[in-house]
């Protein structure tokens, strides 16, 4: 079955560190960009970052370079996001999608997503 | 600058069609989207490509009822014969500098 099945949420707080991941299973995930989008409680969605199929490019939204990290792990079919310096308006459902392929960045399969959140 | 403007919001009747609407900042007539539809409580789901030209190409499963076309930087999602599972959040997204959503559009069937 095609699919991507996040983990990891929960309450953490600001300041402080999570480590999402995201299992995929169903299509050769080492062929293949993988992003993380998430959605604020009653928004919209928001691009957070992209990682090439090989791991060589990694790309960050604005509002999370330089806190978030973006990894994968071909061997175990699992994409990461490290979240450091975590502030209230990270709060959000954070979904792993896979790219399409090729030049354009689409994103033709979805989580469910995890949620976080941030509180003290 | 890219940008997607959707209308918040739109409603039509059970087994009537709907034409949502995608708009691209001047400039970006040329790019394509992707429409995503999403669910209550739902993560979103991949609908199809559209590109400039109208031609566009749907994910796995989705129903013919789904169509998509373009007139200049307007990008159109058409659904026909709503169903009551119709009822959801659309999105438009596209990449060149980044990748940007449009603010979705929230479908009610009436």
């Amino acid at each position: 079955q095609v699919q991507l099945v996040e983990s990891g949420g929960g309450v953490v707080q600001p300041g402080g560190s999570l480590r999402l991941s995201c299992a995929a299973s169903g299509f050769t995930f080492s062929s293949y960009g993988m992003h993380w989008v998430r959605q604020a409680p009653g928004k919209g969605l928001e691009w957070v970052a992209f990682i090439r199929y090989d791991g060589s490019n990694k790309y960050y939204a604005d509002s999370v370079k330089g806190r978030f990290t973006i990894s994968r792990d071909n061997s175990k079919n699992t994409l990461y996001l490290q979240m450091n310096s975590l502030r209230a308006e990270d709060t959000a459902v954070y979904y792993c999608a896979k790219d399409y392929g090729g030049n354009d960045w689409y994103f033709d399969l979805w989580g469910r997503g995890t949620l976080v959140t941030v509180s003290s | 600058q890219l940008v997607l403007t959707q209308s918040p919001s739109a409603s039509a009747s059970l087994g009537a069609s709907v034409k949502l609407t995608c708009t691209l900042s001047s400039g970006h007539s040329s790019y394509a989207i992707a429409w995503h539809q999403q669910q209550p409580e739902k993560g979103p789901r991949y609908l199809m490509k559209l590109n400039s030209d109208g031609s566009h190409s749907k994910g796995d499963g989705i129903p013919d009822r789904f169509s998509g076309s373009s007139s200049g930087a307007e990008r159109y999602l058409t659904i026909s014969s709503l169903q009551s599972e119709d009822e959801a959040d659309y999105y438009c997204q596209t990449w060149g500098t980044g990748i940007q959503f449009g603010g979705g559009t929230k479908l009610t069937v009436l």
